[in-house]
């Protein structure tokens, strides 16, 4: 009931083309989802979120989708640059908002 | 940003041995947490806390002791540590749980040889 399932874990795309990553979970009292970014060499750190109130979310090039029905979740970064490759973690966070479950990350990889 | 601050950056140390890592936040966040991340399962809460002298259980906390002593500082011991133990561990804060941003500091590499 815990775990946040993330796939894939490796994703390679174009430059200027987009990536999308999915995440699963089974605990239907989850209302907060994150995603976290890490740079090589990096710690990881919030770039865009989302609750259970909302569908869609988007920050710039970035879109979160969740359907709470299906339990799932994702992130998808359109036009994608150099500068996105990085490791990507969603997370959910517990019924009582005390802790954060991440996911397994995503290890992304703009190519040109 | 908050600021959070770990020591040591870097540590090997044998079988057996004893290891604290030390973790300080300077923004009066009230939530503190302990992570490792390990390639293949991401980051793992071992132990979290909500304010000086209170403890959670994460989800590892097997061989993982914890103290916090102050609102700032959020002590991990190792008291026997093992092989298995062997990973990057990042502390955490966040203002009032998880439903906040959590602030990363930047990470402890632990080598258990």
């Amino acid at each position: 009931g815990e775990q946040v399932e993330q796939l894939p874990s490796i994703l390679r795309v174009q430059e200027g083309s987009s990536a999308s990553i999915n995440c699963s979970y089974e605990d239907s009292a989850s209302n907060y989802f994150p995603w976290y970014k890490q740079e090589p060499g990096e710690n990881p750190k919030l770039i865009i979120d989302i609750r259970s109130n909302m569908e869609r979310k988007q920050i710039q090039e970035l879109i979160v989708l969740l359907d709470k029905k299906a339990k799932r979740f994702s992130l998808h970064i359109t036009d994608t640059q150099p500068g996105d490759s990085a490791m990507y973690f969603c997370a959910r966070a517990s019924s009582s908002f005390s802790k954060l479950v991440f996911g397994q990350g995503t290890s992304l990889s703009v190519v040109p | 940003e908050a600021a959070v601050t770990q020591s040591p950056r870097n540590k090997v140390t044998v079988t057996g041995g004893n290891v604290t890592l030390s973790c300080r936040q300077t923004n009066s966040h009230n939530y503190m947490y302990w992570y490792r991340q390990d390639t293949g399962h991401g980051l793992r809460l071992i132990h979290y806390s909500y304010g000086a002298g209170n403890l959670q259980i994460g989800d590892v906390p097997d061989g993982y002791k914890a103290t916090r002593t102050t609102q700032e500082d959020f002590f991990l011991l190792l008291e026997l540590a093992s092989p298995s133990q062997t990973s990057l561990y990042f502390c955490a804060s966040s203002a009032t749980g998880a439903g906040n941003t959590l602030y990363f500091g930047e990470g402890s590499r632990l080598i258990v040889v």
